[in-house]
Parts: structure tokens; sequence; C-alpha cells
């Protein structure tokens, strides 16, 4: 069992919808990232948690540590949201080098 | 923009080969980690190097090494080339080794044949 799991693996959704991807780990935190990869492969960094909530746009994240537990929310979601959204978490005690990826959701956004 | 560049952006080798990728940090940023992502995966750890040195690393071969310079670029050197070194191979940099904030050049593609 991987130690991150996202779930839906793809995702489809009409234009407007609000969409939600979750990410569940097993292994003590101390921060939780959500990433996004666009075709071309360049990550970009949408957040980091390492309690409650975050917004940013459209874009909201959440996180829940007792439950190891967080989810990314984009409303009105627009085609230029379509990517893989993942999710990444730092091991707590360790260093940027101990980020362990979820293996991502591709979320196709249809106009 | 991450201000983070990595080159080449494509690469196609032959196996047997050796390669090597760049990575050109944000200034100040002395901690450095490079990943690789198969197909359909998530990326995996390959190493870090912080202020010059190796200070970490996944579950690679050695033919997979590395190397740092103090002007906050770096190298990821690949000997021995297999075709499931086929994948896309991400650096991101980081101010300090503890720092949680990563920030992710776009990549570079490398196909061995």
């Amino acid at each position: 069992k991987n130690e991150v799991e996202q779930s839906p693996q793809n995702l489809t959704a009409q234009e407007g919808e609000f969409i939600t991807i979750n990410c569940s780990y097993s292994v003590g935190i101390s921060a939780l990232h959500w990433l996004q990869q666009h075709p071309g492969g360049g990550i970009v960094s949408l957040f980091m948690l390492s309690s409650g909530k975050k917004k940013h746009g459209r874009l909201i994240a959440t996180i829940n540590i007792q439950e190891k537990h967080s989810s990314l929310h984009i409303t009105a979601s627009h085609p230029r949201d379509s990517a893989v959204y993942i999710c990444a978490v730092m091991r707590y005690g360790g260093s940027q080098g101990n980020l362990i990826f979820g293996k991502g959701t591709k979320l196709s956004v249809k106009p | 923009e991450t201000g983070v560049t990595q080159s080449p952006t494509h690469l196609i080798k032959t196996r047997g080969q050796q390669v090597t990728l760049r990575c050109s940090s944000q200034s100040g940023h002395n901690t450095v980690s490079w990943y690789q992502q198969a197909l359909g995966q998530g990326p995996q750890f390959i190493f870090q190097y912080y202020r010059e040195e190796e200070n970490g690393r996944g579950n690679f071969p050695p033919r997979f090494s590395g190397l740092q310079f103090p002007n906050y670029s770096s190298e990821l050197n690949v000997n021995a080339l297999e075709l499931d070194d086929s994948a896309l191979y991400l650096c991101a940099s980081s101010l300090e080794q503890g720092a949680s904030e990563a920030f992710f050049g776009q990549g570079t593609r490398l196909t061995v044949v």
C-alpha cells in the first residue's frame, strides 16, 4: 500500500462544476503539498498546508491532521483547470528530499 | 514561473549511453532534489544535495549520481542507461534543507531507445 493515496485517479467534469480531490496518507508529516502538473510536465506548487484550510482564488485546500486526510476543492471549474493534481507529503522530521508523492489525479474539465 | 530551469527539455539516448541533465535553481537556494517520474506515476525521490554535498538518497542505483555547484546549478548524471530510465526528471530547489516549500522546474523528458 502506498504511503500517499489519492482519489479519484481520473476525473471528468463539466465547466462550472465543483470538484473535490482527496488525499490520504499513512505517515507522520510536517507539511502537505498540493501540486499541479500540466501536460508539458512542469510542476507548480498550489498549496503547502500543515493545518486547517487555505484558499487561493477558486482553489481551496483543507487538511485534517488527526484523520491524515486532505482535500483539494475547485469551485466553478474551467477547462484551463485540466491538469494532473498531485498530493505530496513531507515526512515529519525529514527534509525536502523526503517528499512522498501520490500518483496524481488527472482532471479533465469539458466546456 | 518558479525560477527553476532545467535543460534540455527533451532528450533521446541509446541504451548503454550516459546522460547529464541540468538544473538551475533560484539564487540563494542551497538545497536541490532530483526526482524521477515514470509515465502515469508520481515522482520518486532520487537524491538531494545541500551545499554541494549529497544529503539523502532514494532507492536508486549508484549509476545515478549528481553534482551541485556554488552558483546554485546542479547536474544529474546517469550512466549505462537502461530502457526503464525513460521518464520525466524533475529538480526542485528550496532555501534550506529543512524548508517545506519547494520550487519545481519544468522537467527533462528522457527517452532511452
